[in-house]
């Protein structure tokens, strides 16, 4: 079971880049990491996907070392409007649904 | 631009009342999900279905059962809901394949007394 822990809380301030670590321990070979932002009251919205290295979309980057056990997601110049909750999934959806999950999240406060 | 769509998206229930929560993808999904979140917690699977016509267990399966009607629709029951089962539930969708990130729905949030 691909269980992952991330800070339970971090605060920022408009402007700055912040970054979110998640560890990732008992990664398996085909697992697959993603993280997605949860806003009040709406569902998960996927950011970004990575199996290794580094992946940058118009929105984030996220850093996996090489042994894949930790992974980072940076989101740079953040704004209030990414105050949320940030999860970072990892797992083979394909064969392992069942035994991936979520985790608790960290919640981003960004502050003027 | 509907997505996943999910109905009822607010219900209070009696202890011991059955109900169903449905849930629709336009995205010609092949694999559909089952979620339960609770205040200040993250998501728990409850049931998938990796393609039409497959339906296995989560995390949490207990007190529910599931049914894919066809390539859109993935419903879940409640056959005697218990307080316990209070809570957000979120249906999602994706395509098949291991990298494939999953689409989620708005929730439906559920009241049991």
């Amino acid at each position: 079971l691909a269980k992952t822990t991330q800070p339970i809380s971090m605060d920022s301030y408009e402007g700055q880049e912040v970054n979110i670590t998640c560890s990732h321990n008992n990664i398996a070979t085909n697992d697959y990491i993603t993280w997605y932002q949860q806003f009040p009251s709406q569902g998960p919205r996927f950011i970004i996907q990575g199996y290794k290295t580094k992946v940058t979309n118009e929105v984030a980057s996220l850093f996996i070392p090489a042994d894949r056990k930790s992974s980072t997601l940076s989101l740079p110049r953040v704004s209030l409007s990414d105050t949320a909750v940030y999860y970072c999934l990892v797992g083979d959806m394909r064969t392992n649904a069942g035994k991936s999950t979520f985790g608790d999240g960290t919640t981003l406060t960004v502050k003027p | 631009n509907a997505g996943v769509t999910q109905t009822p998206k607010f219900q209070v229930l009696k202890t011991g009342q059955s109900m169903t929560l449905q849930c629709a993808q336009d995205m010609n999904h092949n694999s559909m999900y089952w979620y339960r979140q609770d205040p200040g917690m993250g998501l728990r699977l409850i049931y998938y279905s990796a393609s039409e016509g497959t339906t296995d267990k989560g995390e949490v399966p207990n007190g529910y059962n599931v049914s894919r009607l066809n390539k859109r629709e993935f419903s879940l029951r409640l056959e005697s809901a218990a307080p316990s089962q209070t809570s957000v539930y979120f249906c999602a969708s994706s395509r098949q394949g291991s990298e494939q990130p999953q689409h989620f729905g708005d929730g439906t949030r559920l009241s049991i007394l």
